[in-house]
């Protein structure tokens, strides 16, 4: 079965502090995943996507993420966490005909 | 690029009422996606069209909701009678749907807040 499982529902962290956001996936073939990020009363916007290739993907706003085939894993990560990075972070598979799969997100909160 | 467009941003209506949702997509793009996201479910996707043609409306609760997308630049998505846990955030994405496989970017509209009372 697809699914995609993002274990902290709850993250602080302070300012200037790094950050690791956990993913997990269930797949059968390669996978193509996607980190989105969602502000208060927004919509969701793209930090970046793994499809094949490198396994350490760059994105907006400083965000990279690792995928581990080994793991199943694809671990968002920002060396230094600004106040406006405070959101929720989707983790999401891309299973057939587009079909995005999402975790149940992480609420990224930062302290001063 | 004014990315995808939805309308309204909040609808507060009655149980029993018929609710209405818009989305415009991004110009260009022939993919088309619906999806609900709630407190206990998460984000889900509802209802794919590709070319304005519904692919996959497994995600479809029940027969009170319908979707249409009579054109590339317009979608629909509309619950009637409308109940209480009908209340949720209902996003709209598009994408440029190229490769055939799986790799197409999804843009989100802003969303829906709707308040069944």
């Amino acid at each position: 079965a697809q699914s995609v499982t993002q274990p902290d529902i709850h993250i602080t962290v302070s300012e200037g502090a790094s950050l690791e956001l956990r993913c997990n996936y269930s797949y059968g073939a390669t996978p193509y995943l996607f980190w989105y990020v969602q502000s208060p009363g927004q919509g969701l916007q793209l930090l970046l996507k793994y499809f094949s290739g490198d396994t350490l993907v760059q994105g907006i706003k400083g965000f990279e993420a690792e995928f581990k085939r080994s793991q199943s894993s694809f671990n968002l990560r920002k060396p230094s966490v600004h106040w406006s990075d405070a959101a929720e972070y989707f983790c999401a598979l891309s299973g057939g005909y587009n079909k995005l799969i999402f975790g149940a997100g992480t609420r990224l909160a930062v302290h001063p | 690029d004014a990315g995808v467009i939805q309308s309204p941003r909040h609808e507060v209506t009655e149980m029993g009422q018929e609710v209405t949702l818009r989305c415009k997509p991004i110009s260009g793009h022939n993919s088309l996606f619906w999806y609900r996201q709630t407190m206990m479910r998460g984000l889900e996707l509802l209802i794919y069209f590709n070319n304005n043609v519904p692919i996959d409306d497994s995600g479809m609760p029940e027969d009170r909701f319908s979707a249409k997308m009579p054109n590339a630049s317009f979608s629909t998505l509309k619950i009637q009678p409308s109940e209480p846990r009908d209340s949720a955030v209902y996003f709209c994405a598009s994408s440029q749907r190229t490769s055939g496989k799986s790799t197409d970017t999804q843009y989100f509209g802003p969303g829906t807040r709707l308040t069944v009372l």
